[in-house]
């Protein structure tokens, strides 16, 4: 079936690194936009990233930018989100989530989400 | 940057009908999808392209937009919908969702 697993999460301290990976199964993923979301502890859905099917379209959120690197490998099905600099508001649960697109009209939603993987920003 | 507000809390009996609403600088123009995010749990995607459902949801669950608010509404309301629904459009090539609604079932 349509599958996402997030993996690599874990405690990091402030300024640190961590490579977010995710892996796409049951669909063919370079057919897809993919999307990374987050969510901190008690708090609302913050999108952080997207990139097309073939990975040259790409955006951020402004909280994020020059920061994190969204990319895609379409061999090993997967997702991924290099993330520098890490500052404590970046401790959430990021999910991993396929997207629809289309442009006319203008139309953009997740309709799989991974189970998430945890990011702590901590000293 | 676009925003989306919604109410931070809505109660509902059970049986009744529960309307959540998501308000947006003419939101009508746009595509809204809901998601339903249950404690502990990844969001589910119960509404798309305003009015749509994804094959699983269950036909309680419809959406309208019109002018600058989409509306998720929820007929017959169980206690299973108990959850917080986010509203999210696309303006400008960028992902934006609602902060967010908790639908308590009392």
């Amino acid at each position: 079936q349509v599958q996402l697993v997030e993996s690599g999460g874990g405690l990091v301290k402030p300024g640190g690194s961590l490579r977010l990976s995710c892996a796409a199964s049951g669909f063919t993923f370079s057919d897809y936009y993919m999307t990374w979301i987050r969510q901190a502890p008690g708090k609302g859905l913050e999108w952080v990233s997207y990139i097309n099917s073939i990975g040259i379209i790409i955006y951020y959120a402004d909280s994020v930018r020059g920061r994190f690197t969204i990319s895609r490998d379409s061999a090993k099905n997967s997702l991924y989100l290099q993330m520098n600099s890490l500052r404590a508001e970046d401790t959430a649960v990021y999910y991993c989530a396929r997207a629809k697109i289309a442009d006319r009209p203008p139309d953009f939603y997740m309709d799989v989400w991974g189970i998430g993987t945890t990011v702590t920003v901590s000293s | 940057s676009y925003e989306l507000t919604q109410p931070p809390s809505v109660s509902v009996s059970p049986g009744q009908t529960a309307s959540i609403t998501c308000s947006g600088d003419k939101l009508g123009f746009k595509f809204v999808c809901w998601y339903q995010q249950k404690p502990g749990q990844s969001p589910v995607l119960v509404i798309y392209q305003d009015t749509k459902r994804p094959s699983g949801i269950p036909e309680r669950f419809s959406g309208s937009n019109s002018g600058n608010t989409a509306t998720l509404t929820i007929s017959g309301t169980q206690a299973m919908d108990e959850a917080d629904y986010y509203c999210q459009a696309w303006d400008s090539s960028i992902v934006v969702f609602g902060g967010g609604t908790k639908l308590t079932v009392l």
